[in-house]
């Protein structure tokens, strides 16, 4: 049972243009979400989060909503850069619960 | 570096042989994690250590997977009897403190089973 799912396994996006990656997720316990970016043999890095009392976050070039009637996040990146061109990952956990639990990722790619 | 390190980058191995994997966290941070991920798959949680215990090794899959932290430093995840299943990047990331956000990731040992 997937609890946190990324229902698009990658996204072509115009460099200059606004790049919205999305993420779903099942347990209304989760109340922490974060937003990783990965490059080819790299590990995971942090990007933004956001606690479930924001509906909103923001970050220079990133921002990230909370729909928790939804049970939906999404990450904007505007505008979109060629080194955004990565694999994303969404992860939620509850703040009494270190444990993070991800999604697939979504792979996005930045055509100049 | 200040991030966390991990070794070897890649490990090569029969199926059958134990490997160990080193893990070296950011200094300072008490909570340390390690996560396998397949190919085209998210992270899969493993083990957690706060100091040098465990709380949690529900993650664990096997009996043929231990993992140990020594001086709230350094960790190694050992699988014993390596099965080709086992292939995989096995990430190590730590936080400040427990139940600390964000995780700060290493970058990972790709382990292989032939």
């Amino acid at each position: 049972d997937q609890q946190v799912k990324q229902n698009s396994p990658s996204l072509s996006v115009q460099e200059g243009r606004i790049s919205i990656l999305n993420c779903d997720y099942t347990n209304s316990m989760f109340d922490y979400f974060l937003w990783y970016k990965k490059y080819p043999a790299e590990g995971p890095t942090f990007l933004i989060s956001i606690s479930s009392i924001k509906d909103k976050n923001e970050d220079g070039r990133f921002t990230v909503f909370l729909n928790k009637s939804a049970k939906h996040l999404s990450l904007h990146i505007v505008p979109s850069q060629p080194g955004d061109s990565a694999v994303y990952f969404c992860a939620a956990s509850g703040t009494s619960n270190y444990q993070l639990i991800w999604g697939a990722g979504t792979k996005l790619i930045i055509k100049p | 570096g200040a991030g966390v390190s991990q070794s070897p980058s890649n490990k090569v191995t029969e199926k059958g042989k134990d490997v160990e994997l080193r893990c070296d966290p950011i200094s300072g941070h008490t909570a340390l994690y390690w996560y396998r991920q397949r190919l085209g798959q998210g992270l899969e949680f493993l083990i957690y250590f706060q100091g040098n215990s465990a709380p949690d090794k529900s993650g664990l899959p096997s009996d043929r997977f231990s993992a140990e932290r020594t001086g709230e430093s350094v960790s190694t995840l050992t699988i014993q009897r390596t099965q080709q299943e086992d292939s995989a990047v096995y990430l190590c990331a730590s936080s400040i403190s427990q139940g600390g956000q964000p995780q700060h990731f290493g970058d990972g040992t790709r382990l292989s089973i032939l």
